[in-house]
């Protein structure tokens, strides 16, 4: 059974502050990481891709994978209201094409 | 350059009916997902498909449940004889392939309810 964890929240930060959200997985071949963003009563909005190990920044988005460590995570730098959401985990994995999700974390930025 | 497309957004049947979901991918996508999301829980993949093939489906209840994505028009999931805990979000969504890159779009979701 291919997992992905991901702390379940809800994860408060003040606004301005650094959004730390944390995610494992289970499988071994797994080679692709993805970072969707989804407001309530939304659909996933992808907002990061990262597929090999190390750092990967876009705009105030951090993604890092430690593939050794089975881990990647997702900073949100200067964190706005705005970014209050469920950040969901996405793996994908050996030959496969779709997605296995995490729980999602819920977090909230305290204005 | 219109995204993913589903309809209806909303949906109610009767326990009984039949739900009929549809999906119309982004422009030059021809890989097509369908996921469900039950009430406070997350995706669930439930089948793959391109154009006029199931590439896969382990995610589909055995019964009921089925999805087909015709040369022409949109991808199709239909659910028989719906039962309440059918009730959920059922997404769908679109990729394509580039330079071993793969990147997965959604569409906004057919809320499905059954009375």
């Amino acid at each position: 059974q291919k997992e992905v964890e991901q702390n379940s929240g809800p994860l408060s930060v003040p606004e301005g502050a650094i959004a730390s959200l944390n995610c494992t997985y289970s499988d071994r071949v797994s080679q692709s990481f993805f970072w969707y963003r989804q407001y309530s009563g939304k659909s996933p909005e992808l907002i990061m891709s990262i597929y090999s190990n190390g750092d990967k920044e876009d705009g105030r988005f951090t993604a890092q994978l430690n593939k050794a460590s089975q881990y990647v995570s997702l900073l949100i730098r200067d964190s706005q209201p705005s970014d209050s959401a469920t950040y969901l985990c996405a793996v994908r994995s050996g030959s496969a094409r779709q997605l296995t999700f995490g729980s999602g974390t819920q977090l909230t930025v305290l204005p | 350059n219109a995204g993913v497309m589903q309809n209806p957004r909303h949906l109610v049947r009767r326990r009984g009916q039949e739900a009929r979901l549809r999906c119309s991918p982004m422009k030059g996508h021809s890989h097509v997902y369908w996921y469900r999301q039950l009430p406070e829980e997350g995706l669930k993949f439930m089948v793959y498909l391109q154009k006029e093939n199931i590439i896969d489906e382990s995610g589909m209840p055995k019964e009921r449940f089925s999805a087909e994505f015709p040369k022409e028009g949109p991808s199709i999931l239909r659910i028989q004889q719906v039962v309440r805990g059918d009730s959920a979000a059922y997404f769908c969504a679109s990729s394509v392939r580039r330079g071993g890159r793969d990147e997965q779009f959604f569409g906004p979701g057919t809320r499905l309810t059954v009375l």
